[in-house]
């Protein structure tokens, strides 16, 4: 399964939203009715961290500025009012069959 | 505290083997799936390989079939990925990961990882 994500760079203002789109080859809706699609980021000079898992639940510890949405084939992941600390370059993963995809990441930089 | 320590790193000639491991704490490791995945230079993630909890189950990218091997150590909660014939294209920063309990792949936790250079 090819992930496609857009874009590959994202500047922005502190205080602004911002959205990232992520697009499969192959539908992400298993018969179970889960949408198996997650977002990672990872900040400069540290592990990658779980945001988003199953298309739209946030992982532990995750701000809710944080938000996932989509089905099927398209995603996206939005942040309602971006800060500082949310730099770094983030990716979508495709979760339910293997091999496990990754899409390029888009770099989220402030303007 | 969830952590999961990569080691074993380093240059290597094509045709070479290195061993890598992956040191986990803050959890019960003997309970989770573990995976390795790898970034090379200006690239993309690429998932590498997982093993099931009990090291009974194990699944590879087509790219190491036969030349990469996962292993698990429960009792030094310790992940293995052991990678002889090692090409140019094997170079990456290889993360070490947890599966997270339930349905589907997520990987809930990562490592920092650890660089591998196939060189001459």
């Amino acid at each position: 399964i090819v992930m496609t994500q857009s874009p590959l760079s994202l500047p922005v203002t502190p205080g602004e939203p911002a959205s990232i789109s992520c697009r499969s080859s192959q539908s992400l809706l298993y018969s179970n009715g889960n949408n198996y699609l997650d977002w990672y980021l990872q900040k400069p000079g540290q592990s990658p961290q779980l945001l988003i898992y199953l298309a739209s639940n946030r992982a532990s510890g995750v701000p809710d500025r944080f938000s996932g949405s989509g089905s099927g084939t398209d995603f996206t992941l939005k942040i309602s009012r971006v800060e500082a600390e949310d730099v770094g370059v983030y990716y979508c993963m495709q979760a339910v069959y293997i091999p496990l995809t990754f899409g390029g990441g888009t770099r989220v930089e402030i303007k | 505290e969830v952590q999961l320590v990569e080691s074993g790193g380093g240059l290597v000639q094509p045709g070479g083997s290195l061993r890598l491991s992956c040191v986990a704490s803050g959890f019960i490791f003997k309970t989770y799936w573990m995976t390795w995945v790898r970034q090379a230079p200006g690239k993309g993630r690429e998932w590498v390989a997982s093993i099931k909890e009990d090291g009974s189950d194990k699944y590879y990218v087509d790219s190491v079939k036969g030349r990469f091997t996962i292993s698990k150590d429960n009792a030094k909660d310790s992940v293995f990925l052991e990678m002889n014939s090692l090409r140019a294209e094997d170079t990456a920063v290889y993360y070490c990961a947890r599966r997270r309990s339930g349905d589907g792949w997520t990987v809930d936790y990562w490592g920092r990882g650890t660089l591998v250079t196939v060189s001459s």
